[in-house]
């Protein structure tokens, strides 16, 4: 079955240092990988995509992420965290053939000042 | 930001009462979805839509009804509500293409059934 993990509930980071939010995946065939955000009482913000090509992506507001397919991961990244990105975000994945997303339960990123 | 709306954002109704939620797109999108959000926050695929008088459930059953008589159009529709529907929606909508297309979303519907 076609599936997507984000391991951690919650990721507490102090502002100006490094964040990960982790992501990895279960799929048959080659992936399609999302990342989106969740500010509060708003819908979801597309941030970045993997389709196909380099491995390391670049999305909106500083964040990248990684393709790795030996770890079946996607990790969402972000040099020096701000307090505003504090928000809720979720991975997602599709495949060949089909328009449905496949959401991850979500981890909440906590950036203190 | 995306071009789709949502109405209404909040809906507080009682049960058994009829309700529709709407969600409209001005980017000329031919694919539409519903999500449910559970509370726990993760999302459900309910309903899909290719295109004008196409609809698809999605890989969670649900009790509502859509349509899809208009491209910018899709609402949802739940005959009678129960307390078991309170949750928020969330309309999306993508381009058709060749290659995997983003999926662009509206704020969403809180609702809540009493």
């Amino acid at each position: 079955a076609q599936s997507v993990a984000q391991p951690e509930d919650q990721v507490n980071v102090a502002e100006g240092n490094p964040l990960t939010v982790k992501c990895t995946y279960s799929v048959s065939g080659n992936p399609y990988l999302f990342w989106y955000v969740q500010y509060p009482n708003r819908g979801l913000q597309f941030l970045l995509k993997y389709i196909t090509g380099d491995n390391l992506v670049k999305g909106s507001y500083g964040f990248e992420a990684e393709f790795n397919k030996s770890q079946t991961s996607f990790h969402l990244k972000k040099p020096s965290a701000l307090v505003s990105d504090s928000a809720l975000y979720f991975c997602a994945v599709s495949f060949y053939n089909t328009d449905k997303l496949i959401f991850g339960t979500g981890t909440r990123l906590q950036v203190f000042p | 930001e995306a071009d789709i709306y949502q109405t209404p954002r909040y809906l507080v109704i009682g049960t058994g009462k009829k309700i529709t939620l709407e969600c409209s797109q001005t980017m000329g999108h031919d694919k539409m979805y519903w999500y449910q959000q559970d509370p726990g926050m993760e999302l459900h695929l309910i309903h899909y839509s290719y295109g004008v008088n196409s609809t698809e459930k999605g890989d969670l059953s649900s009790e509502s009804t859509v349509s899809r008589i208009r491209t910018e159009h899709f609402p949802l529709t739940l005959e009678s509500a129960r307390p078991s529907h309170t949750s928020q929606y969330l309309c999306a909508s993508s381009e058709s293409g060749g290659s995997i297309e983003t999926q662009y979303f509206g704020p969403g519907t809180r609702l809540l059934v009493l």
